[in-house]
């Protein structure tokens, strides 16, 4: 089976830069996804890793090592509004996208 | 449109019930999913239809029933529930052919089974 393991709690203070680890055991898969997902909201895609290195899209950017089974999402300039549960999921199919998720992140932001 | 909407938001049955979840997306999307997710839990897999047809049903009890009408519409018949099924069920959309790792996901649909 497939296992990703996240940090269960992450605090960080406005303005600040904040990384999420996701470490997997899991093989076979396409690429790495990360999502956010708000107390009571929908999941949102953030961010897409198909190749080793690093994605950047905005003050969020993302990274992927197959050699060290890891990946990471990287947050800058953290705002309020980013106080929110965070996924990271690996894609285990060609065609459509079945995602298996990790255990999530809580990411708290304080002024 | 990029919405994937999903209705009731809410719904409270009893374990005799029969009730339905409905999830419409409009994005010409070919896949769609069903997800289950506890409080503070990831969500996990529940059936995936990849042109109307259902493609992976991740050993769900049989008392979850999909349906896809069409292209657009993705039902969940429930049917004899317990209350550990209690959680948000998630439908979500996505194309197909393209390793994007983007799912559209709906807001979710709140049950809760007494």
């Amino acid at each position: 089976g497939q296992s990703l393991e996240q940090p269960s709690e992450v605090t960080a203070v406005e303005g600040a830069i904040v990384q999420i680890n996701c470490t997997y055991q899991t093989s076979g898969f396409y690429g790495l996804s990360w999502y956010q997902q708000h107390d009571g909201g929908a999941p949102t895609f953030l961010s897409y890793n198909a190749l080793d290195g690093l994605e950047e899209t905005g003050r969020f950017s993302s990274f992927l090592s197959r050699s060290d089974s890891y990946g990471y999402l990287l947050l800058q300039e953290l705002q309020m509004k980013d106080s929110a549960s965070y996924f990271c999921a690996v894609g285990m199919n060609t065609g459509f996208q079945k995602l298996v998720f990790g255990t999530g992140t809580r990411l708290l932001v304080s002024p | 449109d990029t919405e994937v909407t999903q209705t009731p938001k809410h719904l409270v049955m009893g374990m005799t019930n029969k009730k339905s979840l409905k999830c419409e997306q409009h994005m010409g999307h070919r896949a769609m999913y069903w997800y289950k997710q506890k409080a503070k839990k990831p969500p996990e897999l529940m059936f995936v239809y990849s042109y109307e047809k259902l493609s992976i049903n991740e050993s769900v009890p049989s008392r979850f029933s999909p349906e896809c009408p069409n292209s657009s519409l993705l039902n969940l018949h429930l049917h004899a529930l317990q209350p550990e099924d209690s959680a948000l069920y998630l439908c979500a959309s996505s194309k197909i052919g393209q390793n994007t790792g983007e799912l559209f996901f709906g807001e979710g649909s709140r049950l809760t089974v007494l």
